[in-house]
């Protein structure tokens, strides 16, 4: 499986502030995506990073609070725009080279917002 | 739309003693099916997974998963936990005609006594 880096594991930020956060994987994979988990809850999709396009935001996310980029198929980043503290969470990304394949996920970036 | 229910937010378990953690799902068609575990402050690991073919999955760790159609089931079982299984454990579903997105259940705590 596919073996991910995702950049910083954690952050304590001031509200108002934004973070982007950095996953980088071993091998070229089809699909990447960015989830949060809220404090004692389970994962949410925010959406799906698209290489060379738009990303495919989920229900209640928008591009404005949190632009992702996708250069290329190896390299995704998701930037948590104008914080508050309501977006104190774990980020992680998740990455699958195709059908048949598992979701490999990285350790996360927990953040605080302060 | 596709879900999960975890019905169990929190099992203990004695060292030694056997372990089943439920999951259903909610879905038109096959379903991809997981199970992951989170351990305090870790990402995400795959324990197993089912796509199609032999309804009893094994995983890592010494974990096995069932599923079953007519009941919309993929319990997840292990014969004797160690303490260091100690984790969450989330159930997630994914749809094969839009394989990218996962829907995971609320998680199931584990806590493993001496």
């Amino acid at each position: 499986s596919a073996v991910i880096s995702q950049k910083p594991s954690r952050d304590i930020c001031q509200r108002g502030t934004s973070l982007t956060i950095q996953c980088q994987v071993d091998s070229q994979v089809t699909m990447m995506f960015w989830y949060r988990q809220q404090p004692g809850q389970s994962l949410t999709l925010i959406a799906t990073a698209n290489q060379g396009s738009e990303a495919t935001y989920e229900s209640g996310f928008v591009i404005d609070k949190f632009p992702i980029s996708r250069p290329n198929l190896t390299f995704s980043t998701l930037t948590v725009s104008n914080m508050s503290p309501e977006d104190s969470s774990i980020y992680l990304c998740s990455v699958a080279r195709g059908a048949g394949d598992g979701y490999t996920f990285g350790s996360g970036t927990r953040l605080t917002v302060v | 739309a596709q879900s999960v229910t975890q019905p169990d937010i929190h099992i203990t378990v004695s060292e030694g003693a056997s372990l089943e953690l439920r999951c259903n799902y909610s879905y038109g068609a096959t379903p991809y099916l997981f199970w992951y575990v989170q351990s305090p402050g870790q990402g995400l690991q795959l324990l197993l997974k089912y796509f199609s073919g032999d309804t009893l999955v094994q995983g890592i760790k010494g974990f096995e998963a069932e599923f079953k159609r007519s009941q919309s089931s993929f319990n997840l079982r292990k014969p004797s936990v160690h303490w260091s299984d100690a984790a969450e454990y989330f159930c997630a579903v994914g749809a094969a005609d839009s394989w990218g997105k996962l829907q995971f259940g609320a998680g199931t705590q584990v806590v493993v006594t001496p």
